[in-house]
């Protein structure tokens, strides 16, 4: 049973759809991250927060949008989003900043946008 | 760019053989993590690797970590089709939270 929880598990939009991805962690850690999954492609970090402030914003488009409100939940607002923009989107989160703390992954929303 | 190669990106193996996967860099690792990530699920942390030439077993997983911490490898001994999956490795940064993971090498052990 995984400590952190994605929701949903798969979500299909139009391109001029609103919608959010939430995450939530019980595990009481310090950081949660967004990652994005595609095929053929390593995993993409996107979004970092640390003490529920964004720490890091790797050059993601401004169609997404990260809401960290508490250091156990994460959001990820997305908002006319396109067809590239498909992908597995999984949310991590570590005990604290620093390669040699383990993350713990949700078991992602498969996003597919048509 | 701080890249990780992972060889190969596919092995199709039969049950009860053994195989070596690797995770490379041109450049040193602060620490090193292995992950297995199943179909329709999130990578799950097998091990985390940090000290030059450190071996860490887990069950029929050896793991290794090279000397020079540029490098890393996984045997996995008498493979079972439940060791199927994506096979990640993942380097440390030198400071603050990123993880650059590799690619991963998809394994599937035939029953």
């Amino acid at each position: 049973e995984t400590g952190v929880t994605q929701t949903p598990r798969h979500l299909v939009m139009g391109m001029t759809n609103k919608k959010s991805l939430k995450c939530e962690q019980h595990l009481g850690h310090n950081a949660m991250y967004w990652y994005k999954q595609s095929a053929k492609k390593p995993l993409e970090l996107m979004f970092v927060y640390s003490l529920e402030e964004r720490v890091e914003n790797n050059s993601v488009p401004s169609r997404f949008s990260p809401e960290c409100p508490n250091s156990s939940h994460l959001f990820l607002h997305l908002h006319t989003l396109q067809p590239e923009d498909s992908a597995l989107y999984l949310c991590a989160s570590s005990q604290g900043r620093g390669g040699n703390y383990g993350y713990t992954f949700g078991s992602g929303t498969r996003l597919t946008v048509v | 760019t701080q890249l990780l190669e992972q060889s190969p990106q596919f092995l199709s193996i039969q049950e009860g053989e053994n195989l070596t996967v690797y995770c490379n860099s041109s450049s040193v690792f602060s620490s090193l993590q292995w992950y297995r990530q199943e179909p329709g699920e999130g990578p799950v942390l097998l091990v985390t690797v940090v000290t030059g030439g450190e071996v860490k077993k887990l069950k029929r997983l050896t793991f290794q970590f090279g000397d020079a911490r540029k490098d890393s490898s996984l045997h996995i001994t008498a493979a079972q089709p439940g060791d199927t999956g994506l096979y990640l490795c993942a380097r440390g940064g030198t400071s603050g939270s990123r993880l650059t993971f590799g690619e991963g090498t998809q394994l599937t052990v035939n029953p």
